[in-house]
């Protein structure tokens, strides 16, 4: 199986940071990394596919970037809506992993 | 527009058989493109993905679980089923429906965005 490893697994910054996380996976995927956002007590819905893109509906303040087994999400200016728990995961091919996670706080 | 939703049991007892059932709707499972997978998340705990089947019956399945579970899919009600066998206090947990279409990037497309997904149920494993 491929290991996603994101870091890191928690972080907080103010309203208006520039916030990264990264996700590094055990062996190559190409772009085939999707990240989520969960929000407290919600479902998870999809931000980014392909490494980049983003999905629809998403706010452009998302971008993620990578190929291989590096990636990264960035927040441009985080809002106090983005409070949530970040997972990347593979879907280069089954099984489906997906990394522990990145709590983000204000 | 498509939904999910999951239901079953709330409470089942340690070595008992899970069975949970999305009922879908928006969509066909018979049309080439769209698989249904189950994803489950232990309380307080990072999301695990679990199974999937594909509109052919193909079926795919998390490695560790795998003599455990079973997914099967009836195009006729838009059900699909997951059944795990032998549920330990450790399969406590929300467990999620999910749908996914081939996402393209780069010339090539792969299953596994989960694009949709249901409300999530609490399934409990206790004596």
């Amino acid at each position: 199986d491929i290991q996603m490893t994101q870091s890191p697994s928690s972080l907080s910054a103010s309203v208006g940071d520039r916030v990264t996380i990264t996700c590094r996976a055990s062996r190559g995927i190409k772009s085939y990394l999707a990240w989520y956002r969960q929000k407290p007590g919600k479902v998870p819905e999809v931000l980014i596919y392909s490494a980049s893109t983003l999905q629809s509906g998403v706010a452009p303040r998302f971008s993620g970037s990578g190929s291989g087994t590096d990636f990264t999400l960035t927040i441009s200016s985080l809002q106090p809506e983005d409070v949530a728990t970040y997972y990347c995961q593979n879907y280069d091919s089954a099984p489906y992993t997906l990394g522990a996670g990145t709590k983000v706080e204000i | 527009q498509i939904t999910l939703k999951e239901s079953g049991p709330t409470l089942v007892k340690p070595t008992q058989t899970l069975t949970l059932t999305c009922t879908f709707s928006g969509f066909s499972l018979s049309s080439s493109g769209v698989a249904v997978g189950w994803i489950r998340q232990p309380p307080g705990k990072a999301l695990e993905w679990l199974a999937l089947i594909y509109w052919d019956g193909d079926e795919r399945y998390r490695p560790s679980l795998r003599t455990r579970l079973t997914v099967t899919k009836d195009t006729s009600t838009n059900h699909v089923v997951l059944t795990m066998t032998n549920m330990d206090p450790v399969d406590t947990g929300t467990y999620y429906c999910v749908h996914t279409t081939p996402y393209c990037g780069g010339g090539t497309c792969s299953y596994g965005v989960f694009d949709m997904w249901g409300q999530g149920t609490m399934v409990t494993v206790s004596s």
